[in-house]
C-alpha cells in the first residue's frame, strides 16, 4: 500500500514544453504539498493545499500551478519549462496544518534539455 | 547566513559507532524540529519530531533541541550499514506551513 504516490518517476523533456506531475495520497490527510529538491539537495516548499485551498505559495514562478481535483490529489502543472526547472519534485501530505508529520512521495526526476 | 545550516558531509563511521548529526538555525521563532532520513533516489521519511526544547528518544535515535543556542542534534546509537543515508533537519514556526529544510548530511556506516 503506497501512502503517497507520484507519476511519472522520471520526466525528460525539451525547453518550452508544458508538463504535469500527478500526486495521490491514500492516508486521508487534508493537507498536501509540493517540494523542489535541487542538485545541492536543498528541499524547498513550493505549495501546500488544505481542503482544496492554496495556503502557501512561495516565490515560485507562475509557470508552476498546483491543481487539486479532490482532497486526495494535488497535481503540479509546469508551463514553458526552463533548464533551471530540472530537479526532483516531491509531493507530501500531512494530517493537519499544525502537525509536522509529513509523508513524502518517491519523487519525480525532471530533466529539461 | 542561511536560515538552517548543516554540515553536508560525507560522514563515514564504522558499524556500531555513535553518530552525531547537527543543525544550527537563525530564526528564533522555530518551534517544531524534525529529522528526516532520505535514502538515495527516495523521498524523505520522518524519523523524529520534537516540539520546543528538550530530548526525545526512539529506539536507537535521540533528538535534542537547544533553543537557547539555536542548535539541534540527532544521535544514532549502534549505527548499522542500513543507516547509510542523507539526514535532513527541518523546522517550522508555530502554526505556519513554512517548513525549512537543511541541505542534509550524507552518512555512510561501513560494515
Amino acid at each position: 500500500d503506497t501512502a503517497v504516490s507520484q507519476t511519472p518517476k522520471y520526466l525528460v523533456t525539451q525547453m518550452g514544453n508544458d508538463k504535469s506531475i500527478k500526486c495521490e495520497q491514500n492516508l486521508g490527510h487534508d493537507t498536501m504539498y509540493w517540494y523542489k529538491q535541487d542538485s545541492k539537495k536543498f528541499l524547498k516548499i513550493m505549495f501546500s493545499y488544505n481542503n482544496k485551498e492554496l495556503i502557501i505559495n512561495e516565490t515560485v514562478p507562475n509557470r508552476f500551478s498546483p491543481k487539486s481535483p479532490d482532497k486526495a490529489h494535488l497535481n503540479l502543472h509546469i508551463n514553458s519549462l526552463e533548464l533551471g526547472d530540472s530537479a526532483v519534485y516531491f509531493c507530501a501530505s500531512s494530517q493537519e496544518i499544525v502537525y509536522a508529520t509529513q509523508y513524502f512521495g518517491p519523487g519525480t526526476r525532471l530533466l529539461v534539455l | 547566513q542561511k536560515e538552517v545550516e548543516q554540515d553536508p558531509g560525507p560522514l563515514s563511521v564504522p558499524e556500531g559507532a555513535i553518530v552525531s548529526l547537527n543543525c544550527t538555525y537563525s530564526n528564533s521563532a522555530f518551534q517544531y524540529f524534525m529529522w528526516y532520513r532520505q535514502y538515495s533516489r527516495k523521498g524523505p521519511e520522518l524519523l523524529m519530531y520534537t516540539y520546543s526544547s528538550g530530548n526525545k528518544e526512539d529506539g536507537r535515535f535521540t533528538a535534542q533541541v537547544d533553543k537557547s543556542s539555536k542548535y539541534i542534534s540527532l544521535f544514532i546509537r549502534d549505527s548499522q550499514p542500513s543507516d547509510s543515508a542523507t539526514y535532513l533537519c527541518a523546522m517550522k514556526e508555530g502554526y505556519g506551513q513554512n517548513f525549512v529544510f537543511g541541505p542534509g548530511t550524507r552518512l555512510s556506516v561501513l560494515p
